[in-house]
């Protein structure tokens, strides 16, 4: 079945970069996905690589996935105290799993000043 | 462009009462998600719809839970009787498309949480 995990929480400082980590099961999956949420509000989605790349660059973003392994990692660079928050990883899937998205626990990123 | 709206925001209800939230998904966004989040978890699927039918419901507890999406718009969510185990995050999401396998870029509303007392 499908299942992700991720550790519970992160604490870096201001400045320095943060690298989330998530390993799931199911090596179906099409798309993996990085969300965030800060508190009281809903779910962002922050960037997204299909399961056939390797990596994926979006400014201070960075996403390595390892299909070998089944690991994902979101890199911060130059992490700052707006990025505090909840950061989940989700994988989709094709045919009829088609929108269907499967999160992890989260990890809660908290950036000291 | 406005997000998706929730409402509630909160709600406490007492256990055996009935409880309802409702959502108001992004203009033109067809597919419509109902996700239950609980404390320290990440979201689960309760339903998902693709205009007015229900095309994935296998997660959605039917002996106490409902939804409907009326004219393929709006949606509303319903307990009764609510448990205390209900007590959770209800987040509604929506997307353009949602089953296709392509890419999810599901956008989400702030959620109603609720309390079960």
């Amino acid at each position: 079945g499908e299942d992700v995990e991720q550790s519970l929480f992160l604490s870096v400082r201001e400045g320095d970069s943060s690298v989330i980590n998530c390993t799931y099961t199911d090596s179906s999956s099409t798309y993996l996905y990085w969300y965030k949420q800060e508190p009281g509000a809903g779910l962002q989605l922050l960037t997204y690589i299909f399961s056939n790349m390797d990596m994926k660059q979006d400014q201070r973003l960075t996403v390595l996935l390892n299909k070998k392994d089944k690991h994902l990692s979101l890199r911060i660079a130059d992490t700052q105290t707006g990025d505090s928050a909840i950061y989940f990883c989700a994988e989709s899937f094709g045919g009829n799993q088609g929108g269907k998205l499967i999160f992890g626990q989260g990890t809660e990123l908290s950036v000291k000043p | 462009e406005a997000g998706v709206v929730q409402s509630p925001r909160y709600k406490i209800i007492e256990k055996k009462q009935p409880v309802a939230f409702w959502c108001n998904p992004i203009s033109g966004h067809n597919t419509l998600y109902w996700y239950r989040q609980n404390l320290g978890q990440g979201p689960e699927l309760l339903i998902r719809y693709e205009n007015e039918e229900a095309v994935d419901d296998s997660q959605l507890p039917k002996d106490r839970f409902s939804a409907e999406r009326l004219k393929g718009v709006d949606s509303t969510l319903k307990i009764q009787p609510a448990e205390l185990g209900d007590s959770a995050v209800y987040l509604c999401a929506s997307s353009l498309d949602g089953g296709t396998g392509g890419v999810q870029t599901q956008y989400f509303g702030p959620g109603t949480r609720l309390l079960v007392l």
